[in-house]
């Protein structure tokens, strides 16, 4: 069966401090996706990135950064230099590769990020 | 990408009566899916809706309660039947587009 812990309910920082929201995973596939979402208050998902099993390169864009180990089954993500638009619920998510083709997605329990001026 | 729309953006429900939440994406997809997404909690997938056959139901939701049409690769509909204050959720329609999953706006029901 597929499982993804976010184990950190709640992080609250201030802004400009460094922040990691932890993802740990669960999956007998030997190739599937894992993906961030980012959920606003305003409700709608955003997605952020989406990594392939077969890729463990960490990957950075902007301020966000990810970083991807295949042997603790982990996924997490670093947001540098937080700011209060930052502030948001985080989805970790798990995809079965099917075809080539991302699938129905497993979700974790989501963090919620408070960034306090 | 994929730009999804879903009516209606929001309801309030008596309880015992039905609603239909329709889903459209702007170019054709194989796959769609429907989550629910109960206050404050993380997203649960309802189904997988299949074109031209009967959705695929995850454990714990069945056909009866959440009767889903599929007609063709750019719609669907899921239909929240006999509805109590429990299903108050936000529903959203969510679409693979091959390489990455696309959610729409959401539905928030609101059941008294």
């Amino acid at each position: 069966a597929q499982k993804v812990t976010q184990a950190q309910t709640e992080i609250s920082v201030v802004e400009k401090e460094d922040v990691t929201l932890d993802c740990v995973y669960e999956t007998r596939d030997t190739t599937y996706y894992l993906f961030w979402y980012k959920q606003p208050p305003s409700g709608e998902l955003v997605f952020l990135i989406r990594r392939n099993s077969f890729d463990e390169q960490n990957e950075i864009s902007g301020r966000y950064s990810w970083n991807f180990q295949k042997s603790t089954s982990s996924f997490n993500f670093t947001i540098t230099a937080s700011q209060v638009v930052d502030s948001a619920v985080y989805f970790c998510a798990l995809s079965r590769r099917i075809s080539g083709n991302t699938g129905k997605l497993i979700f974790g329990q989501g963090t919620t990020l408070q960034v306090k001026p | 990408s994929a730009v999804i729309s879903q009516k209606p953006s929001r309801d309030i429900c008596q309880r015992g009566t039905s609603l239909t939440i329709q889903c459209q994406v702007d170019s054709q997809v194989t796959m769609m899916f429907w989550y629910r997404q109960q206050p404050g909690q993380s997203l649960t997938l309802i189904a997988t809706a299949n074109q031209g056959s009967e959705a695929t139901y995850e454990s714990g939701f069945v056909i009866d309660k959440f009767p889903i049409s599929r007609p063709n690769l750019t719609f669907s509909t899921l239909t929240v039947s006999n509805m109590s204050p429990e299903d108050s959720s936000i529903y959203l329609c969510s679409v693979s587009t091959g390489t990455v999953n696309f959610f729409g706006p959401g539905t928030r029901l609101t059941v008294l």
